[in-house]
Order: C-alpha cells, then structure tokens, then sequence
C-alpha cells in the first residue's frame, strides 16, 4: 500500500541548533511530495512541495527539503532553528491523483 | 488570489445536539473539497471529498454528513453529536492533479459535552 513514514513523533532542538524532520515514502513512480506546518489550534500551511523538478526545494521561514529517490525520502531540514519553529510537522505525498497520504506528524520542541 | 474560509474558530455543543460547520472558497472555480478532522494527539482523517456540486465521498462510517449546496461551499452536519465526535476539523480545497497539494482553513475546535 502506498504510506509514508514520519521516523520521529517527537524531536527537541536547542534554538539556533539545525533541524531535520525525517520522512519516507513507499516507492513508486513520479511521487509528489509536500511538508505542512501546524501551529497549535491552526490550520496547515504549505512548507515545500517537491513535483519532479529540482530535487532540493527551498520552502517558507528557511526550510528545505531534499528528494532522494534511491532512500525514498524527504527530509526536512533548517540550518538554524528559532522559537517559533515549535509545531507539528507533516509529510504528505500523492501519487496518481489529488489524494493527499499524510504522515502522523513530527512534534519540534525548540528549547532556548 | 484564493482563500478559504471556515467557522466557527470554536465550537462547544452538547451531546444530542446538531451540528453545522461551514466552508467556503473564494477565487476559484470548481474546487475539489474536503473534510478531514484530527483527535487530539492523532493525525489527519479523511472524512469526506467532493469534486463537485451535489458530489459527496465518504471515507469512513460515521455519525456525521456533508453536504455542497454550492460550488464553493461545502458544510459538515450532525443530527446528533456524540462525544468521539470532539476533535479539530479542517476544510481544504485542492485544484486537483497531485502537484497542487492542498490549502486548508484555519479549523474549528469542536467540544462536544
């Protein structure tokens, strides 16, 4: 079946410390990816999206991701994590058509 | 440009109750639509999608219904709430074709008592 894998449900960080999210997806072909940031009692916002162009993607608030086709992942990176990085992170992928896979999320905790 | 607006932010209703939440699109034309809630510490579910007027999928048995009277407005309804049905509901339109991704309204927090 067609899944993705959030590799952690929580992750802590120290501000001004890199951030990685670590997602997989299963293989198949021509997958578009996506990562969604939720703030508590907030809708989903749109991160990056990955739609077989460049393999690195360059999001909102210093994100990137890179699409590694030979490990089936999407991990979500930032060089320096701030304060209001603390979220919910999810890893979306579709396939065929519009219907979004969402992954169960990842938790970032930025300490000061 | 398109935005999407949902209500209310907040919601609490007792038990036995009906319930409508409301979603509406503006800026574009015949969106697909969805419905998905999320339980507290759990991710997002599916409830129902719609393609067009009058079209409604449901992903799951449940004790809810939607309903698109419109083309870009797309209402979540109860006759009678339960207490499972407590939770975060999001509405989300997509253009369709998997490139797009989705963009979501800001949620209602629904506290059924």
């Amino acid at each position: 079946a067609q899944s993705v894998t959030q590799l952690d449900s929580h992750v802590s960080v120290s501000e001004g410390t890199p951030v990685l999210l670590r997602c997989n997806y299963s293989s198949s072909y021509s997958p578009s990816l996506f990562w969604y940031v939720q703030h508590p009692n907030k809708g989903l916002q749109l991160l990056l999206k990955y739609t077989s162009a460049a393999t690195l993607v360059k999001g909102i608030n210093g994100f990137e991701a890179e699409f590694k086709k030979s490990e089936t992942s999407f991990h979500l990176t930032k060089p320096s994590a701030h304060m209001s990085d603390a979220a919910e992170y999810f890893c979306v992928v579709s396939y065929n058509t519009d219907k979004l896979i969402f992954g169960t999320g990842t938790r970032l905790q930025v300490f000061p | 440009s398109q935005t999407i607006h949902q209500w209310p932010a907040t919601l609490v209703q007792p038990v036995g109750s009906p319930l409508s939440l409301e979603c509406t699109v503006e800026g574009t034309s015949n969106p697909n639509l969805y419905w998905y809630r999320q339980a507290a510490g759990r991710g997002l579910q599916l409830l129902f999608y719609s393609v067009g007027i009058g079209q409604i999928s449901s992903e799951v048995p449940q004790n809810l219904s939607a309903s698109r009277p419109q083309d870009r407005q797309f209402i979540l309804s109860s006759k009678k709430l339960l207490l499972s049905d407590s939770g975060f509901y999001l509405c989300a339109w997509s253009r369709g074709g998997k490139d797009y991704g989705y963009t979501f309204g800001s949620g209602t927090r629904l506290t059924v008592v």
